[in-house]
């Protein structure tokens, strides 16, 4: 199994400053033939489901804010939130797409 | 607008077999997308349990957490528009909130969640 882990566990950020929330595959996720990385970010509010923010690594979900963006390749990976708002308190969690079992990270829990 | 609702007994016995339901509605069950589960243990991480492939590929067929395989079964009743989850010879550790989920890109990631259902594995 692929082993995701994330970094920190939490982190308490200002309102209108920046998060930064970094993941690590224990192996690459990067499939050479199309040359995309099959990393995806979530962000889990207390009591509801995952929500799905960032699939292949960079692309952003329809209708998630610009704020959020994503980045990395290979085994290295970085989930960005940029001008935090009181609604993005939340556990994020990123997840390979690469084989099965897929797998998650333990997940960042974000505070203000 | 997809929209997925899981529904089963919330309190199992151990040794006994989960079984869960995952209503599908504004959208075909027998469409090209795969179905997921995924469980939460209370104050805990995500775990993905296994998913069944739409027709298009290997004839509909599941993969499983080779953690699980051996106790789990997904199935698909296309008449009913759902699919479904069991998990036999549950545990305490079977505890859980659990999710289904469709992966609509057929690529691993999923955009559509049900609400979870919590699952206690007591006597």
């Amino acid at each position: 199994d692929i082993v995701m882990t994330q970094s920190p566990d939490s982190l308490a950020v200002s309102l209108g400053e920046r998060a930064t929330i970094n993941c690590k595959s224990s192996q690459s996720v990067l499939y050479s033939s199309n040359n995309k990385d099959y990393l995806a970010w979530y962000q889990q509010k207390p009591g509801q489901p995952p929500k799905l923010l960032i699939y292949w690594a960079s692309s952003r979900k329809s209708g998630v804010p610009d704020r959020f963006s994503g980045s990395g390749s290979g085994t290295n990976f970085t989930l960005t939130i940029n001008s935090l708002q009181a609604e993005d308190v939340a556990v994020y969690y990123c997840q390979q797409h690469y084989n099965t079992p897929y797998t998650f990270g333990q997940g960042t829990k974000l505070e203000i | 607008q997809v929209q997925l609702q899981e529904s089963g007994p919330g309190l199992v016995k151990p040794s006994g077999t989960l079984t869960l339901t995952c209503a599908v509605s504004g959208g075909s069950i027998s469409s090209n997308y795969w179905w997921s589960w995924v469980r939460q243990p209370p104050g805990k991480g995500l775990e993905w349990i296994g998913e069944w492939i739409g027709e298009v590929y290997r004839s509909g067929s599941s993969n499983y957490n080779p953690s699980l395989k051996s106790r789990v079964t997904i199935s698909v009743d296309k008449s009913k528009n759902q699919f479904s989850l069991k998990l036999n010879s549950v545990t305490a550790a079977d505890t859980a909130v659990y999710y289904c989920a469709r992966d609509s890109a057929n690529s691993g990631w999923f955009d559509y969640w049900g609400q979870g259902i919590l699952v206690t594995v007591s006597s």
